[in-house]
Protein backbone atom coordinates (compact mmCIF):
# COMPACT_ATOMS: atom_id res chain seq x y z
CA UNK A 1 0.00 0.00 0.00
CA UNK A 2 1.57 3.02 -1.36
CA UNK A 3 -1.10 5.40 -0.54
CA UNK A 4 -1.18 8.68 1.25
CA UNK A 5 -5.36 9.80 2.38
CA UNK A 6 -6.67 12.88 2.87
CA UNK A 7 -9.86 14.54 3.79
CA UNK A 8 -11.66 15.69 3.36
CA UNK A 9 -10.92 16.19 -0.82
CA UNK A 10 -12.91 19.73 -0.95
CA UNK A 11 -13.53 22.36 1.79
CA UNK A 12 -15.11 25.67 1.67
CA UNK A 13 -15.30 27.56 5.19
CA UNK A 14 -15.74 31.27 6.75
CA UNK A 15 -13.06 33.15 8.12
CA UNK A 16 -14.13 32.54 11.40
CA UNK A 17 -14.68 28.70 11.08
CA UNK A 18 -12.45 26.04 12.85
CA UNK A 19 -11.79 23.06 10.62
CA UNK A 20 -9.36 20.25 10.21
CA UNK A 21 -7.49 18.02 7.18
CA UNK A 22 -7.01 15.05 8.13
CA UNK A 23 -3.86 12.59 6.79
CA UNK A 24 -3.17 8.92 6.85
CA UNK A 25 -0.79 6.35 5.59
CA UNK A 26 0.17 2.88 6.21
CA UNK A 27 3.43 2.47 4.67
CA UNK A 28 5.22 2.50 8.26
CA UNK A 29 6.94 6.16 7.30
CA UNK A 30 8.41 8.59 10.11
CA UNK A 31 8.37 11.32 8.47
CA UNK A 32 5.35 13.32 7.48
CA UNK A 33 4.62 16.81 5.80
CA UNK A 34 1.77 19.40 5.05
CA UNK A 35 2.37 21.42 1.88
CA UNK A 36 0.64 24.18 0.56
CA UNK A 37 0.16 24.47 -3.41
CA UNK A 38 -0.95 27.64 -5.19
CA UNK A 39 -1.93 26.91 -9.15
CA UNK A 40 0.80 26.62 -11.48
CA UNK A 41 3.51 27.15 -8.59
CA UNK A 42 4.61 24.19 -6.56
CA UNK A 43 4.51 22.80 -2.91
CA UNK A 44 5.45 25.15 -0.54
CA UNK A 45 6.56 23.47 3.11
CA UNK A 46 4.94 24.27 5.75
CA UNK A 47 5.59 21.70 8.55
CA UNK A 48 7.78 18.84 8.82
CA UNK A 49 7.19 15.95 11.54
CA UNK A 50 9.90 13.47 11.97
CA UNK A 51 8.91 10.29 14.65
CA UNK A 52 6.04 11.73 15.58
CA UNK A 53 7.72 15.22 16.81
CA UNK A 54 7.51 18.83 14.81
CA UNK A 55 10.68 19.03 13.47
CA UNK A 56 10.55 21.79 10.84
CA UNK A 57 8.09 24.76 10.93
CA UNK A 58 8.52 27.19 7.80
CA UNK A 59 7.47 30.62 9.13
CA UNK A 60 3.63 29.36 9.06
CA UNK A 61 1.31 31.65 10.58
CA UNK A 62 -0.61 30.33 13.98
CA UNK A 63 -3.85 30.04 12.40
CA UNK A 64 -2.64 26.79 11.57
CA UNK A 65 -1.74 24.24 13.70
CA UNK A 66 -0.34 20.94 12.95
CA UNK A 67 -1.17 17.83 15.05
CA UNK A 68 0.09 14.21 14.97
CA UNK A 69 -1.42 11.82 17.08
CA UNK A 70 0.16 8.84 16.27
CA UNK A 71 3.13 7.62 13.51
CA UNK A 72 -0.06 7.22 10.44
CA UNK A 73 -2.07 10.12 11.28
CA UNK A 74 -1.28 13.75 10.38
CA UNK A 75 -3.70 16.59 11.21
CA UNK A 76 -3.76 20.05 10.20
CA UNK A 77 -6.45 22.58 12.30
CA UNK A 78 -7.30 25.40 10.89
CA UNK A 79 -8.80 28.56 12.30
CA UNK A 80 -9.35 32.22 11.26
CA UNK A 81 -7.72 31.76 7.86
CA UNK A 82 -7.40 34.25 5.69
CA UNK A 83 -8.84 34.29 1.88
CA UNK A 84 -5.32 34.06 0.46
CA UNK A 85 -4.98 30.89 2.43
CA UNK A 86 -7.20 29.24 -0.29
CA UNK A 87 -5.19 26.29 -1.64
CA UNK A 88 -4.44 23.02 -2.18
CA UNK A 89 -2.98 21.01 0.93
CA UNK A 90 -1.11 17.94 0.30
CA UNK A 91 0.11 15.49 2.79
CA UNK A 92 2.96 13.67 2.36
CA UNK A 93 5.14 11.26 3.83
CA UNK A 94 8.71 9.68 3.52
CA UNK A 95 10.69 6.64 5.04
CA UNK A 96 12.89 9.38 6.90
CA UNK A 97 13.68 12.81 7.52
CA UNK A 98 16.76 12.26 5.94
CA UNK A 99 18.13 12.90 2.53
CA UNK A 100 17.67 10.13 -0.12
CA UNK A 101 14.22 8.98 0.68
CA UNK A 102 11.14 9.71 -1.56
CA UNK A 103 7.89 11.71 -0.81
CA UNK A 104 4.81 9.92 -1.17
CA UNK A 105 1.83 12.34 -1.54
CA UNK A 106 -1.67 12.74 -1.03
CA UNK A 107 -4.52 13.74 -3.16
CA UNK A 108 -4.69 17.18 -1.56
CA UNK A 109 -7.58 19.01 -0.30
CA UNK A 110 -9.06 21.71 -1.97
CA UNK A 111 -9.45 24.73 0.48
CA UNK A 112 -11.85 27.88 -0.76
CA UNK A 113 -11.66 30.67 2.16
CA UNK A 114 -14.79 33.28 1.68
CA UNK B 1 22.59 27.89 -3.09
CA UNK B 2 18.95 26.45 -2.53
CA UNK B 3 17.49 26.24 -5.93
CA UNK B 4 16.65 24.25 -8.89
CA UNK B 5 15.74 25.91 -12.24
CA UNK B 6 13.56 24.32 -14.48
CA UNK B 7 12.86 24.80 -17.99
CA UNK B 8 10.71 24.89 -20.36
CA UNK B 9 7.75 26.89 -18.39
CA UNK B 10 5.39 25.28 -20.98
CA UNK B 11 5.65 22.20 -23.77
CA UNK B 12 3.75 20.98 -26.67
CA UNK B 13 4.64 17.52 -28.19
CA UNK B 14 2.81 15.95 -30.96
CA UNK B 15 1.78 12.51 -30.17
CA UNK B 16 4.50 9.85 -30.59
CA UNK B 17 7.23 12.70 -29.74
CA UNK B 18 9.68 13.18 -27.26
CA UNK B 19 9.23 15.56 -24.69
CA UNK B 20 12.27 16.72 -22.64
CA UNK B 21 12.58 18.86 -19.19
CA UNK B 22 15.60 19.99 -18.06
CA UNK B 23 17.01 21.41 -14.60
CA UNK B 24 20.16 22.28 -13.62
CA UNK B 25 21.04 22.69 -9.64
CA UNK B 26 23.90 24.32 -7.70
CA UNK B 27 24.37 23.06 -4.24
CA UNK B 28 26.69 20.19 -4.83
CA UNK B 29 24.86 18.87 -0.84
CA UNK B 30 22.08 17.03 -3.08
CA UNK B 31 22.32 13.12 -3.58
CA UNK B 32 18.64 12.82 -4.54
CA UNK B 33 16.55 13.53 -7.84
CA UNK B 34 13.30 12.36 -8.19
CA UNK B 35 10.39 13.75 -10.59
CA UNK B 36 6.85 14.36 -10.49
CA UNK B 37 3.94 14.55 -12.28
CA UNK B 38 0.72 15.96 -11.19
CA UNK B 39 -2.59 15.91 -12.95
CA UNK B 40 -5.00 19.35 -12.25
CA UNK B 41 -6.28 18.98 -8.87
CA UNK B 42 -4.64 15.50 -7.89
CA UNK B 43 -1.31 15.72 -5.82
CA UNK B 44 1.96 14.92 -7.30
CA UNK B 45 2.98 11.34 -8.16
CA UNK B 46 6.88 10.06 -7.97
CA UNK B 47 7.46 9.13 -11.12
CA UNK B 48 11.31 8.44 -11.54
CA UNK B 49 14.22 9.29 -9.60
CA UNK B 50 18.19 8.74 -9.58
CA UNK B 51 21.13 9.73 -7.60
CA UNK B 52 24.38 11.68 -8.56
CA UNK B 53 26.61 8.81 -9.17
CA UNK B 54 24.27 7.26 -12.10
CA UNK B 55 24.34 8.56 -15.17
CA UNK B 56 21.11 7.56 -16.57
CA UNK B 57 17.79 5.65 -15.25
CA UNK B 58 14.93 4.29 -17.53
CA UNK B 59 11.57 3.11 -16.32
CA UNK B 60 9.54 2.64 -19.40
CA UNK B 61 9.11 5.58 -21.91
CA UNK B 62 10.09 7.57 -18.94
CA UNK B 63 14.64 8.21 -18.67
CA UNK B 64 16.57 10.53 -16.37
CA UNK B 65 20.02 12.21 -17.88
CA UNK B 66 22.11 12.97 -15.39
CA UNK B 67 25.15 15.03 -15.46
CA UNK B 68 26.99 15.80 -12.03
CA UNK B 69 29.80 17.68 -13.87
CA UNK B 70 27.40 20.09 -15.12
CA UNK B 71 25.26 20.25 -12.47
CA UNK B 72 21.90 19.57 -15.08
CA UNK B 73 19.39 16.80 -15.11
CA UNK B 74 17.14 16.15 -17.53
CA UNK B 75 13.74 13.73 -18.08
CA UNK B 76 12.85 12.33 -21.50
CA UNK B 77 9.59 11.10 -22.26
CA UNK B 78 9.39 8.75 -25.19
CA UNK B 79 6.41 7.96 -27.26
CA UNK B 80 4.81 10.99 -25.98
CA UNK B 81 0.52 10.33 -25.42
CA UNK B 82 -2.03 12.26 -24.31
CA UNK B 83 -2.48 10.85 -21.04
CA UNK B 84 1.35 12.48 -20.31
CA UNK B 85 -0.35 15.92 -20.31
CA UNK B 86 0.28 16.93 -16.69
CA UNK B 87 2.74 19.30 -15.07
CA UNK B 88 6.08 17.90 -14.37
CA UNK B 89 8.53 19.43 -11.78
CA UNK B 90 12.04 17.98 -11.07
CA UNK B 91 12.83 18.14 -7.48
CA UNK B 92 16.39 17.77 -5.24
CA UNK B 93 16.88 16.76 -2.04
CA UNK B 94 19.56 17.75 0.09
CA UNK B 95 21.04 15.12 2.90
CA UNK B 96 18.84 17.24 6.00
CA UNK B 97 15.98 16.38 3.90
CA UNK B 98 15.23 19.96 2.09
CA UNK B 99 13.10 18.76 -1.22
CA UNK B 100 13.73 21.79 -3.35
CA UNK B 101 11.60 22.10 -6.32
CA UNK B 102 12.13 23.51 -9.68
CA UNK B 103 9.04 26.10 -10.96
CA UNK B 104 6.98 23.29 -12.96
CA UNK B 105 6.83 22.65 -16.55
CA UNK B 106 3.11 21.93 -18.25
CA UNK B 107 3.27 19.27 -20.84
CA UNK B 108 0.85 19.09 -23.65
CA UNK B 109 0.55 16.38 -25.88
CA UNK B 110 -1.26 17.02 -29.09
CA UNK B 111 -3.01 14.03 -30.40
Amino acid sequence: DTEVTQTPKHLVMGMTNKKSLKCEQHMGHRAMYWYKQKAKKPPELMFVYSYEKLSINESVPSRFSPECPNSSLLNLHLHALQPEDSALYLCASSQGARGGTEAFFGQGTRLTVV
Amino acid sequence: QQQVKQSPQSLIVQKGGISIINCAYENTAFDYFPWYQQFPGKGPALLIAIRPDVSEKKEGRFTISFNKSAKQFSLHIMDSQPGDSATYFCAAISLDYQLIWGAGTKLIIKP
